[in-house]
């Protein structure tokens, strides 16, 4: 089945860590993005990229890190620099004009 | 610049009722609508698209009317189910290549 993979579903670190969220699709999309989502809050774009090999910043990119060596993956780094890290992060991919979505992973910094 | 603006929830019905969440738009050009639905825990699921004036989309017993002249996209639902509880966003995208702007998203609870 062709899809948007995200691993693991629940994430816990300590605080000063790096910590690295995976996205994978098997969709042939070129564009994927991540978001960033707080309790009862929508989603804010965190990067995106719409090729191989470039990524663009979104509107919280501060404390984030991206790389797109691959069609298919587009890793997330959570830095220490981040200042508010916990959060759930989801993982999206499009083609045309429409966007899908992984099951996002819920990330716990403690 | 682009943007969506959709009612603040929660919005609470009892089971059967008749449901509406409103969604406007502000953009440049012609946008693609869409509606996607979030169950608790989960990612946003694509519920349903309009990419012209005057197009409906429909899925699940859900519809949403592009409508160019009063730029909304109202979500709508004869019946709910308590299985519908969950969050809607309304969102835009204007070309191919642009970020989709989603609206804050609507949580909808029905009662049994």
């Amino acid at each position: 089945d062709g899809g948007i993979t995200q691993s693991p579903k629940y994430l816990f670190r300590k605080e000063g860590q790096n910590v690295t969220l995976s996205c994978e699709q098997n969709l042939n999309h070129d564009a994927m993005y991540w978001y960033r989502q707080d309790p009862g809050q929508g989603l804010r774009l965190i990067y995106y990229s719409q090729i191989v090999n470039d990524f663009q910043k979104g509107d919280i990119a501060e404390g984030y890190s991206v790389s797109r060596e691959k069609k298919e993956s587009f890793p997330l780094t959570v830095t220490s620099a981040q200042k508010n890290p916990t959060a759930f992060y989801l993982c999206a991919s499009s083609i045309g004009v429409e966007q899908y979505f992984g099951p996002g992973t819920r990330l716990t910094v403690t | 610049g682009n943007s969506v603006t959709q009612m603040e929830g929660p919005v609470t019905l009892s089971e059967e009722a008749f449901l509406t969440i409103n969604c406007t738009y502000t953009a440049t050009g012609y946008p693609s609508l869409f509606w996607y639905v979030q169950y608790p825990g989960e990612g946003l699921q694509l519920l349903l698209k309009a990419t012209k004036a005057d197009d409906k989309g429909s899925n699940k017993g859900f519809e949403a009317t592009y409508r160019k002249e009063t730029t909304s996209f109202h979500l709508e639902k004869g019946s709910v189910q308590v299985s519908d509880s969950a969050v809607y966003f309304c969102a835009l995208k204007v070309n191919r290549d642009d970020k989709i702007i989603f609206g804050k998203g609507t949580r909808l609870h029905i009662l049994p």
